[in-house]
């Protein structure tokens, strides 16, 4: 099976640009969470969708981050513009039923670098 | 609010030492419990969980117990080795959640030959 794939793996861009970052979960879980990791923060939940609805966005930092999730399959995380203190390691992460418990997955991460 | 505090790193040991890592946390109801662990360069991969007051989870060596009493979940290693040089996270998934994660800060972990 498959993991959680992210693309890019890595990304340098500069200020001011638009960035997206994609996500396929496991293929029959109906979960799917964004995380941002800092050196400074540790690991930070943006938002996280259940059956590809938007349950809790209350950790994206601002209007500049978006989420969209389209069908179970695909997730985007975008970032317009973005500025040099997003330069952050953003995860996605994946889980079967979103039940307490339940184990999730995480991909191995998109390393964004805004300059 | 729910919230997890591990211990601050690094922490710096010898091959065959035994390895304690402190993880606390503060929730309502009863929370299931996870020690994730990041090698260099990689995402986080589950290394074990608990999910009920007095389970054991065990992985690879490591292993922790939910303690209910004392709400903590110390991760624990009789005899570690180079390989296991990580950062390890402690987490919990709150009751009555979507099963999303909160997680403490993160404990490096060097393991010199």
């Amino acid at each position: 099976d498959a993991g959680v794939i992210q693309s890019p793996r890595h990304e340098v861009t500069e200020m001011g640009q638009e960035v997206t970052l994609r996500c396929k979960p496991i293929s029959g879980h109906n979960s799917l969470f964004w995380y941002r990791q800092t050196m400074m923060r540790g690991l930070e939940l943006l938002i996280y969708f259940n059956n590809n609805v938007p349950i809790d966005d209350s950790g994206m930092p601002e209007d500049r981050f978006s989420a969209k999730m389209p069908n179970a399959s695909f997730s985007t995380l975008k970032i317009q513009p973005s500025e040099p203190r997003d330069s952050a390691v953003y995860f996605c992460a994946s889980s079967r039923t979103g039940g307490v418990g339940n184990t999730i997955y995480f991909g191995e991460g998109s390393w964004l670098t805004v300059v | 609010g729910n919230s997890v505090t591990q211990m601050e790193g690094p922490v710096t040991l010898s091959e065959e030492a035994f390895l304690t890592i402190n993880c606390t946390y503060t929730a309502t109801g009863y929370p299931s419990l996870f020690w994730y662990v990041q090698y260099p360069g990689e995402g986080l991969q589950l290394l074990l969980k608990a999910t009920k007051a007095d389970d054991k989870g065990s992985n690879k060596g490591f292993e922790a117990t939910y303690r209910k009493e004392t709400t903590s979940f110390h991760l624990e290693k009789g005899s570690v080795q180079v390989s296991d040089s990580a950062v390890y996270f402690c987490a919990l998934s709150g009751e009555g959640s979507q099963g999303n994660l909160i997680f403490g800060k993160g404990t490096k972990l060097s393991v010199k030959p």
